[in-house]
């Protein structure tokens, strides 16, 4: 098992362009998960999924859009990408809802000047 | 409105000593908690976790410690080493399946 893979590993992107961060998880998780980390920052939660099809909003969605129509892929979009969303990008997976342990990938470095 | 609390970001200990670590929350739904574990340029991994329902679970050199009345819980770590140098994440949630609300962190070095 991979568990949780994520790529790139690093981007730099240019105020305005967009671009796709992957994830994938091979644990046949029903639930998934997008995090971000600013420096000195806990994580904050951006979109989550309960399973394919069903997406739902975190605490900071704002710039970001996401789809799973698969279980295994839950795609993070960044539209137009700002400063404000420089910052290390975490995927993460659970079982269920109930099971809190969650499952977390290496993460996306990402830079926007 | 910061719903899950670690007030110390950073702590120093020796090897062999206790280390403590602290977490505060608000929210009084919350009931279940865990600890997570974070190495530069890795994500986290968990570490361990309590309900609600007790006061008190250990795992190896790891305790965690459940004061619901005060709303706080700890974690223990005896003896320390070095390679549990690392930033450890305390969160919560509830049984109402919303999402892990995480704190800041705490910086853990421990010197040899």
């Amino acid at each position: 098992n991979a568990g949780v893979t994520q790529t790139p590993k690093f981007r730099i992107l240019k105020i305005g362009q967009s671009m796709t961060l992957q994830c994938t998880q091979d644990m046949n998780h029903n639930y998934m998960y997008w995090y971000r980390q600013d420096p000195g920052m806990g994580l904050k939660l951006i979109y989550y999924s309960v399973g394919a099809g069903i997406t739902d909003k975190g605490e900071v969605p704002n710039g970001y859009n996401v789809s799973r129509s698969t279980t295994e892929d839950f795609p993070l979009r960044l539209e137009l990408a700002a400063p404000s969303q420089t910052s290390v990008y975490f995927c993460a997976s659970s079982l269920s809802g109930d099971s809190y342990e969650q499952y977390f990938g290496p993460g996306t470095r990402l830079t926007v000047t | 409105d910061q719903q899950v609390k670690q007030n110390s970001p950073s702590l120093s200990v020796q090897e062999g000593r206790i280390s403590i670590l602290n977490c505060d929350y608000t929210n009084s739904m919350f009931d279940y908690f865990l600890w997570y574990k974070k190495y530069p340029a890795e994500g986290p991994t968990f570490l361990i976790s309590i309900s609600s329902i007790k006061d008190k679970n250990e795992d190896g050199r790891f305790t965690v410690f459940l004061n619901k009345s005060a709303k706080h819980l700890s974690l223990h770590i005896v003896p320390s080493q070095p390679g549990d140098s690392a930033v450890y994440f305390c969160a919560a949630g509830n049984s109402g399946n919303t999402p892990l609300v995480f704190g800041k962190g705490t910086r853990l070095s421990v010197i040899a």
